[in-house]
């Protein structure tokens, strides 16, 4: 596709469940990262991969939230055993090498009751 | 990543240029400026970006000082589709390192 997919757009869960949260980036994009926006706020960077590198995790919030991108290409942003405090929208952005203009998704909005 | 200081809202009326104020003083020589928006309920959109030239775009312009201390995003003639939070960040082009937003300025064009 031509932009950065996300998926689901919406997923409603119960608490203690774990979800995953899909991105999809721009193909040939070696930079994609994960944001969390909570109603009203900021952006809240997660995580950020770049090629083969070790991914940034510094802004992961607990050890309940992880994420891996496979091939380079797909990434899965997994939150095991949520809390209601998750419930945000979860953005996805990538940016091609050498450049550093960044490419949002639409969000996946978790509701977690 | 140097740090940038935005007000958190501002007003304009329909037609009228928005100006909107970044801070960012403590900026290094080879850190860009950027501006993206994040309309309502979207995912954030890149606006345009520069090192110390004024640059213009089918956007808007963005206004560096010639100490690159401060710049400023003009959109000439606001319309009510340009109400959105805009957000000014500093960093390295071609780096690799986390980007990070602050809480932006939210502007509401009014008609």
């Amino acid at each position: 596709g031509a932009g950065v997919s996300q998926s689901p757009s919406n997923k409603v869960t119960e608490k203690g469940k774990d979800v995953e949260l899909r991105c999809d980036p721009i193909s040939g994009h070696t930079a994609l990262y994960w944001y969390r926006q909570s109603l009203g706020q900021g952006l809240e960077f997660l995580i950020y991969f770049q090629g083969n590198s070790a991914p940034d995790k510094s802004g992961l919030p607990s050890d309940r939230f992880s994420a891996e991108r496979t091939g380079g290409s797909v990434s899965t942003l997994t939150i095991q055993r949520t809390q209601q405090e998750d419930s945000a929208v979860y953005l996805c952005a990538s940016s091609p090498p050498g450049a550093n203009v960044l490419t949002f998704g639409a969000g996946s909005r978790l509701t977690v009751l | 990543d140097a740090k940038t200081t935005q007000p958190t809202s501002m007003d304009c009326a329909e037609g009228r240029a928005a100006n909107l104020p970044c801070n960012h003083s403590t900026i290094s020589g080879n850190e860009y400026v950027y501006w993206y928006r994040q309309i309502h309920s979207q995912g954030p959109q890149y606006i345009i970006h520069g090192l110390k030239n004024n640059e213009t775009n089918e956007m808007a312009s963005l206004i560096i000082t010639e100490d690159r201390k401060s710049s400023t995003l003009i959109l000439p003639h606001a319309t009510l589709r340009d109400t959105a939070v805009y957000y000014c960040i500093v960093r390295v082009t071609g780096g690799y390192q986390k980007v990070t937003f602050g809480i932006g300025t939210k502007l509401q064009v009014i008609p």
